[in-house]
């Protein structure tokens, strides 16, 4: 069974558009992350939440919102796309903020053009 | 301001030698360091995690060390195999960070047969 999976795979999509992408964990983990992973492959934190409560917001544009409602799920939503939003997305999990092994899932190609 | 550097930036060797990569990290107020693999077109899996009071850390044939006052982690892997081929990224939580980590740009590694 996956860990930590996350829907779509991959996406292309229009400029200008929204789009969700959702995660999910089953490690029954209190803590959810969003990562992004550039051109230049840099990994670098979006959000992070523990039980459903936002704890990180790193300095991301509030055309990006993340939601969990529980603490299995944590979406991510962008609003009004642009080209600079093209990169991977990993949602991540682990059981508390910290001290513990954190998990990745497969990651989410978004495309915009 | 890049914060987790991985030296070398890419590393090709022939099947059966020992690898060691090399991560360096400027603030030494760390709460612990992961180690992770990322194969092309997929999510981050999980290594080792060595926590800030530890020296190292093994799993079969890999072996991570951690030198906190000289901000530095190695990661050795014995007698290399084709399958070792990969991306090895170091990612550094640090002790005022709830749940962040830093991650270095990574090690591109080719084992050849």
């Amino acid at each position: 069974d996956t860990a930590v999976s996350q829907t779509p795979k991959y996406l292309v999509t229009q400029m200008g558009n929204d789009k969700s992408i959702k995660c999910e964990q089953n490690l029954g983990h209190d803590t959810m992350y969003w990562y992004k992973q550039d051109s230049k492959k840099f990994l670098k934190i979006m959000f992070s939440y523990n039980n459903k409560e936002l704890i990180i917001n790193e300095t991301v544009p509030n055309r990006f919102s993340p939601k969990s409602p529980d603490k299995a799920h944590l979406n991510l939503h962008i609003n009004s796309l642009e080209l600079g939003d093209s990169a991977v997305y990993f949602c991540a999990s682990s059981l508390t903020g910290f001290g513990n092994t954190i998990y990745f899932g497969e990651g989410s190609w978004l495309t915009v053009v | 301001k890049q914060e987790v550097t991985q030296i070398p930036a890419a590393l090709s060797v022939p099947e059966g030698e020992n690898l060691v990569l090399n991560c360096s990290f400027t603030d030494s107020a760390i709460y612990n360091l992961q180690w992770f693999r990322q194969d092309p077109g997929k999510g981050l899996t999980s290594l080792l995690l060595i926590q800030s009071s530890q020296r190292e850390q093994t799993s079969g044939r890999l072996n991570a060390s951690l030198d906190k006052s000289s901000g530095r982690s190695t990661l050795y892997i014995a007698a290399s195999q084709p399958g070792d081929s990969a991306t090895y990224l170091c990612a550094r939580r640090g002790a005022d960070s709830w749940g962040k980590l830093q991650f270095g740009a990574g090690t591109q590694v080719v084992v050849t047969p």
